[in-house]
């Protein structure tokens, strides 16, 4: 199984700020997604992140606000900017495991508080 | 796009099973999944299972899968405390993974 960390776990930031969410992978994968979770909700994928090429971004969420970075294949950033406090969420980055196909793992998540 | 649902809430006793439902309505999906979620936690995946198939157990869980009513079921036998969580089931189409609503399950000693 893969082993995911993510930086910072928690934050508290000031409205109108921008907090960039750093996510290490302990091998190397070839997809790395980005996940919010909003307070009592489910999961809802904000983007694939690509190595090497621009996020491919799901509907509802746009590069301008949530721009990600993937600068090799262990390594992936999530940036949310110009914040408010609809932005409150936790947000997980996950991999592909290589050993089983379609296995999905999981980072411990960062949790975004917007006063 | 893909819905798939479940039910919110389940209590049940502790030594007792529970079974948490979750349909879906996307029928090419590859696999589905179960995960917990613990409180301030991240999701742990719990165990999944290939569209192809109709059950797979793995000790404590059993996964039922309904391909032909998109039912998918996870059985926990003998519910300990600690199985206190939220679960999330997930489909896995050819383009990205669905994810349940959550259903959180309360232990009752």
């Amino acid at each position: 199984s893969a082993v995911i960390s993510q930086k910072p776990s928690r934050d508290i930031c000031q409205r109108g700020t921008s907090l960039t969410i750093q996510c290490q992978v302990d091998s190397q994968v070839t997809m790395m997604f980005w996940y919010r979770q909003q307070p009592g909700q489910s999961l809802t994928l904000i983007a694939t992140a690509n190595q090497g090429s621009e996020a491919t971004y799901e509907s509802g969420f746009v590069i301008d606000k949530f721009p990600i970075s993937r600068p090799n294949l262990t390594f992936s950033t999530l940036t949310v900017s110009n914040m408010s406090p609809e932005d409150s969420s936790i947000y997980l980055c996950s991999v592909v495991g290589r050993v089983v196909v379609g296995e999905q793992f999981f980072g411990p998540g960062t949790r975004l508080t917007v006063l | 796009g893909e819905d798939v649902e479940q039910s919110l809430f389940l209590s049940v006793r502790e030594g007792d099973s529970s079974v948490i439902n979750c349909t879906y309505t996307d029928s090419s999906s590859t696999y589905l999944y179960w995960y917990k979620q613990e409180p301030g936690a991240g999701l742990q995946l719990l165990t999944y299972i290939f569209s192809n198939m109709d059950m797979k157990q793995d000790q404590r869980l059993t996964v039922l899968l309904n391909k032909k009513d998109k039912h998918l079921s996870l059985r926990i036998a003998d519910t300990q405390t600690g199985d206190s969580a939220i679960y999330f089931c997930a489909d896995q189409t050819p383009n990205q993974f669905y994810f349940g609503t959550g259903t959180s399950l309360t232990v009752i000693p």
